[in-house]
């Protein structure tokens, strides 16, 4: 069946970037999606790619796909300690539903 | 917008009573889900509908799970008897569907501890 992996914990240090890693096998995937989740909150979604880009830039935030590997990745720069959170991937290929990852806990120390 | 709309959003109860979880979707959006989320297994999908009918339910735990839709603005989750090992969040979502695409929003979260 479709499964996506990350890996579970990420640390990095103020002003830093962060990059969270994600695989998925799903490969009629059309969006790939990346939402973060703050403490005590819901899921916010942060940002997507079509699964015919290679990279999507949205300020901060940098999303690239290797379609052929199934690797995607969220890269943060200038992390922050507003940035610390749980990120989840999600594959957006089956019939209107999402297949989420476990999540990275990001930690940003100073 | 005001979102996905839960309720409640915080229930403590007893082992053996019934639990009923309540979701309002966006405005307009035709597919809604629900997830459930624990530290050991993560998020997973119980049920979703698109207009108002059950598509795919495979993730409902068990017979003690149901959830239904009556119409487009509304939409519970019942667990009837509860037990500790059912302590979880239990996320809504909804999306347009498609063909509009599977982009999906969460609400905060309805906050269950069985005991």
């Amino acid at each position: 069946g479709e499964d996506v992996e990350q890996s579970l914990f990420l640390s990095v240090r103020e002003g830093d970037s962060s990059v969270i890693n994600c695989t998925y096998t799903d490969s009629s995937s059309t969006y790939l999606y990346w939402y973060k989740q703050e403490p005590g909150a819901g899921l916010q979604l942060l940002t997507y790619i079509f699964s015919n880009m290679d990279m999507k830039q949205d300020q901060r935030l940098t999303v690239l796909l290797n379609k052929k590997d199934k690797h995607l990745s969220l890269r943060i720069a200038d992390t922050q300690t507003g940035d610390s959170a749980i990120y989840f991937c999600a594959d957006g290929g089956g019939y209107n539903k999402l297949i989420f990852g476990a999540g990275t806990r990001l930690a940003v120390h100073p | 917008d005001a979102g996905v709309i839960q309720s409640p959003r915080h229930e403590v109860t007893e082992m053996g009573q019934e639990v009923t979880l309540r979701c309002k979707p966006i405005s307009g959006h035709n597919s809604l889900f629900w997830y459930r989320q624990t530290m050991m297994r993560g998020l997973e999908l119980l049920i979703y509908f698109n207009n108002n009918v059950p598509i795919d339910d495979s993730g409902m735990p068990e017979d003690r799970f149901s959830a239904k839709m009556p119409n487009a603005s509304f939409s519970t989750l019942k667990i009837q008897p509860s037990e500790p090992r059912d302590s979880a969040v239990y996320f809504c979502a909804s999306s347009l569907g498609p063909p509009s695409g599977n982009t999906i929003y969460f609400g905060e979260g309805s906050w269950l501890t069985v005991v």
